[in-house]
């Protein structure tokens, strides 16, 4: 089965400042892997998503994320972040099961943009 | 376009009592996830439907919880009877079953489950 980590539970930033967010995976077939956001009494959104091909995958609003095979790792990065950016960022990984790829989703971080 | 619409966003309720969770997926999605999401456990999944039927329910925490897909338009979470401990914010999702291959699945707002 796969599992996904994400160091950080909360991660405190002013505006206009560069942010990463860390997400670590084990599995031992190829995955997919995933970003999702919650903004507050939402559910989560897709943010961006790495199914194969180029390793790193980009968002709309400025987002990326670097799959890293050897690390086992997918961060998510942010030259410049906005007050808007707050929100609960959830990584997810996707392997097959049964026939199926359900997601499994870290336990989430919480990035507070500070003005 | 419609997203998930669950309801309702937020019960209180007593210990003891049931509850009734409704999901509406998107129309034409073929796949319906029930998460759970609390502080302690993050988010889990419960249950899962392809076509209406139940492909995996070893998330489902009990016997007090029990879900059904009558139509490819409409599902049900029950919890009977409640626990204080079944507080959460349960989460419904769908998807093409080609989209859920891959992982990428559609949320609804959530009901916030308080149980007294």
């Amino acid at each position: 089965a796969q599992s996904v980590t994400q160091l950080d539970s909360q991660v405190p930033v002013f505006e206009e400042a560069p942010v990463e967010l860390r997400c670590n995976y084990s599995s031992s077939v190829s995955v997919y892997l995933f970003w999702y956001v919650q903004y507050p009494n939402q559910g989560l959104q897709l943010l961006l998503k790495y199914l194969s091909g180029s390793t790193l995958v980009e968002s709309i609003n400025g987002f990326e994320a670097e799959f890293n095979k050897s690390q086992t790792s997918f961060h998510l990065r942010k030259p410049s972040v906005h007050i808007s950016d707050t929100a609960e960022y959830f990584c997810a990984v996707s392997a097959p099961s049964g026939g199926s790829y359900i997601p499994t989703f870290g336990r989430g971080t919480s990035l507070i943009v500070h003005p | 376009d419609a997203g998930v619409i669950q309801s309702p966003r937020h019960e209180v309720t007593e210990m003891g009592q049931e509850v009734t969770l409704r999901c509406k997926p998107i129309s034409g999605h073929n796949s319906l996830f029930w998460y759970r999401q609390t502080m302690m456990r993050g988010l889990e999944l419960l249950i899962y439907f392809n076509n209406n039927v139940p492909i995996d329910d070893s998330g489902m925490p009990e016997d007090r919880f029990s879900a059904k897909m009558p139509n490819a338009s409409f599902s049900t979470l029950k919890i009977q009877p409640s626990e204080p401990r079944d507080s959460a914010v349960y989460f419904c999702a769908s998807s093409l079953i080609v989209s859920a291959n891959t992982g990428e699945l559609f949320f609804g707002e959530g009901s916030r489950l308080t149980v007294l």
